[in-house]
């Protein structure tokens, strides 16, 4: 069962933008860093923003991501096909004990 | 750059214990890192069911941890898992990753190995 809760899919067309909510609660995205990870199929995980809105190295600028309280999102702005995989939120949470991953979006490109 | 890369077998019978080894290249185990396991289970999500630093020190995900053991090779710049008892519920592809000792993020991961338990 997942500390973390996220919508399992969305879509969007090229060029616009999409959001992706995470809501968690007080004992991980309340008290800690959220972090994004991009699965495309048949792939390992990739980090895509760190610590609520960092974007690592070479993680285009059209990825941006925010926390509020004990929700968190990610935005994708200037949708390309390329975006279509699975989009997981992270945290730690301090009640379990452990890193909990939100379900996952599956981000289709109509 | 730092690379990980499972190993392991592909099968692993009902009541078996399922092992892993995580090789890491291009750095040193030492570093300040936590090693990570993470699983996903076929057409299902991540579950992070522990890490290990390098001085011994870990975490195991709570409805694991009865049945999880985590080590470390320095010699051998690797880690590993063993996951006790295993069911049909534990075939999943399980990865590997690194997750920096000032941050709460896993930023490389490996490929990833998949293992299926059945008879």
């Amino acid at each position: 069962q997942s500390g973390v809760t996220q919508p399992p899919s969305a879509s969007g067309t090229p060029g616009q933008t999409v959001t992706i909510s995470c809501s968690g609660s007080s004992s991980n995205i309340g008290s800690n860093t959220v972090n994004w990870y991009q699965q495309v199929p048949g792939t390992a995980p990739k980090l895509l923003i760190y610590t609520n809105n960092q974007r690592p190295s070479g993680v285009p600028d059209r990825f941006s991501g925010s926390k509020s309280g004990t929700a968190a999102s990610l935005a994708i702005s200037g949708l390309q096909s390329a975006d279509e995989a699975d989009y997981y939120c992270a945290a730690w949470d301090d009640s379990l004990n452990a890193f909990v991953f939100g379900g996952g979006t599956k981000l289709t490109v109509l | 750059q730092v690379h990980l890369q499972e190993s392991g077998p592909g099968l692993v019978k009902p009541s078996g214990t399922l092992s892993l080894t995580c090789a890491v290249s291009g750095g040193s185990i030492s570093s300040r890192s936590w090693w990570t396991w993470v699983r996903q289970s076929p057409g299902k999500g991540l579950e992070w069911i522990g890490e290990i630093y390098h001085s011994g020190r870990i975490g195991y995900s709570p409805s694991l941890k009865s049945r999880v053991t985590m080590s470390v090779d320095r010699s051998m710049n690797q880690f590993s898992l063993k996951l006790s008892s295993v069911t049909a519920a534990d075939t999943a592809m399980y990865y590997c990753a690194r997750r920096h000792d000032n941050g709460e993020y896993f930023d490389i991961w490996g490929q990833g190995t998949m293992v299926a338990v059945s008879s």
